[in-house]
């Protein structure tokens, strides 16, 4: 069955510095891939996706992901973090026509 | 309107009781969504909507769950003798796209269900 795994539950990170959470899908054919962001009190919002062709994505508020075929993995980065970047973020992959399948999350935490 | 809109954002009942929870999606939007996401878990697919028919309910956990959109905008989860397991937050999402995951999804803030 398809799969999400986000193995890092929480991460804090100071601010400033750079980030990266990691994603493995297990999937047979290429999956759609994609970040999503949720701050407390607010709906999860598309952070960026991948569908083909260049496997470095650009997204909002400065994200980027990268897709690796060969690791399985696409894992999301941001230069430099900032204090309103604290939330949970999911990776998730599209398990068939109609539905997202989502990781566990990952929880960031920024120290001033 | 300008999102998707879920009601109410917070509900308490007691175990055995029945509890709908409504998802009212941004306009013109057709295809819907309903996902669970209990405390440190992921979003779980529960039931699409694409307008008015339920092209895919695999998710639903049990038949005391059951969902409707009638005509095809508004559309309402009824758990029927909830469970204290049934505690979560239930997120909906609408699509513009008609069916297939190529499109942004947009996500209500979530009812959160507390079963006593």
């Amino acid at each position: 069955a398809q799969s999400v795994t986000q193995p890092d539950i929480h991460i804090t990170v100071s601010e400033g510095a750079s980030l990266e959470l990691r994603c493995n899908y297990s999937y047979g054919a290429t999956p759609y891939l994609f970040w999503y962001v949720q701050s407390p009190g607010q709906g999860l919002q598309l952070l960026l996706k991948y569908f083909s062709g260049d496997t470095l994505v650009q997204g909002i508020k400065g994200f980027e992901a990268e897709f690796k075929r060969s690791q399985s993995s696409f894992n999301l980065r941001k230069p430099s973090v900032h204090w309103s970047d604290a939330a949970e973020y999911f990776c998730a992959s599209s398990g068939g026509y109609n539905k997202l399948i989502f990781g566990a999350g990952t929880r960031l935490a920024v120290h001033p | 309107g300008a999102g998707v809109s879920q009601t109410p954002s917070n509900k308490v009942t007691e175990k055995g009781k029945y509890v709908e929870l409504r998802c009212d999606p941004i306009s013109g939007h057709t295809a819907l969504y309903w996902y669970r996401q209990s405390l440190g878990q992921g979003p779980e697919f529960l039931i699409y909507f694409q307008g008015t028919g339920a092209a895919d309910d695999s998710g639903l956990p049990n038949d005391r769950f059951f969902a409707v959109r009638p005509e095809g905008s508004v559309s309402t989860l009824k758990i029927q003798r909830t469970e204290r397991g049934d505690s979560a937050m239930y997120l909906c999402a609408s699509s513009l796209r008609a069916g297939g995951i190529t499109g942004e999804l947009f996500f209500g803030e979530g009812s959160r269900l507390t079963v006593l």
